[in-house]
C-alpha cells in the first residue's frame, strides 16, 4: 500500500509568519491529496485538496503544491493567526481505491 | 445536511464489556470509514465499506472488533470484549466516490471518545 511521511511533527511560528508542512508519498499511482485540520477535541476537517493533474491550488491564506516527479506535496499557510493552531494531517489516495493513507500529523502552534 | 452522525459521543465502560459504536453517514454517500485515533498511533483506518460491502478490514486489530453496515444509512463498530488498550477516539467518515473511480472527499463525524477501565 501507500506510505505517507509528514514533516515536521511539531512547528511553532510567530503570528504573521508563514508555515510550511511537507509530505512525501511512495506510490506513483496516488492521485488525490487532501489536507485536514484538527483542532483540539474536534474532528478532522478538510481545508484544501489537490489532484494529480494540478501543480498548485490556493484558497485565501492556504495553498498546496504538488510535485509528482519527486512524490511530495506541501501545505503553505501565510500570515498565520492564532486560530491556525491545530494538528494538520496530509493524506494520499491511490487511483481506483477509496481509502486515504494519512500522515502522522503536524502540531502547529502560532505564537501571538 | 446534518453531516456524519455518531453515537454515543462518550462511552465509559469496564474491561470485558461489549461496546457498540454507531454511525450515520451523509445521505447519498457510498463509502464509509471507521478510524481509531490515539496519541501513540495517530489516525488508523480500521475498516471501510463501499456500497455497504466491507472492502478492506486489514486495519481491524483483532477478532474482538467487528463492523457491519446493514444499509446505506447505518453502520456499527462493535468491540467484544473491550480492553483498556481500546481506549481511543473512534471516528466515522463518509464520502461519495466519483464515478470515474478513486476516492471522494471524506467528511468526519464528531467521534466517540471511548474509555475502557
Amino acid at each position: 500500500g501507500e506510505n505517507v511521511e509528514q514533516h515536521p511533527s511539531t512547528l511553532s511560528v510567530q503570528e504573521g509568519d508563514s508555515a510550511v508542512i511537507k509530505c512525501t508519498y511512495s506510490d506513483s499511482a496516488s492521485n488525490y491529496f487532501p489536507w485536514y485540520k484538527q483542532e483540539l477535541g474536534k474532528r478532522p476537517q478538510l481545508i484544501i485538496d489537490i489532484r494529480s493533474n494540478v501543480g498548485e491550488k490556493k484558497d485565501q491564506r492556504i495553498a498546496v503544491t504538488l510535485n509528482k516527479t519527486a512524490k511530495h506535496f506541501s501545505l503553505h499557510i501565510t500570515e498565520t493567526q492564532p486560530e491556525d493552531s491545530a494538528v494538520y494531517f496530509c493524506a494520499a489516495s491511490i487511483r481506483l481505491r477509496h481509502q486515504f493513507y494519512f500522515g502522522t500529523g503536524t502540531s502547529l502552534t502560532v505564537i501571538p | 445536511d446534518a453531516g456524519v452522525i455518531q453515537s454515543p459521543r462518550h462511552e465509559v465502560t469496564e474491561m470485558g464489556q461489549e461496546v457498540t459504536l454507531r454511525c450515520k453517514p451523509i445521505s447519498g454517500h457510498n463509502s464509509l470509514f471507521w478510524y481509531r485515533q490515539t496519541m501513540m498511533r495517530g489516525l488508523e483506518l480500521l475498516i471501510y465499506f463501499n456500497n455497504n460491502v466491507p472492502i478492506d478490514d486489514s486495519g481491524m486489530p483483532e477478532d474482538r472488533f467487528s463492523a457491519k453496515m446493514p444499509n446505506a444509512s447505518f453502520s456499527t463498530l462493535k468491540i467484544q470484549p473491550s480492553e483498556p488498550r481500546d481506549s481511543a477516539v473512534y471516528f466515522c467518515a463518509s464520502s461519495l466516490a466519483p464515478l470515474s473511480g478513486g476516492a471522494g472527499t471524506q467528511y468526519f463525524g464528531p467521534g466517540t471518545r471511548l474509555l475502557v477501565l
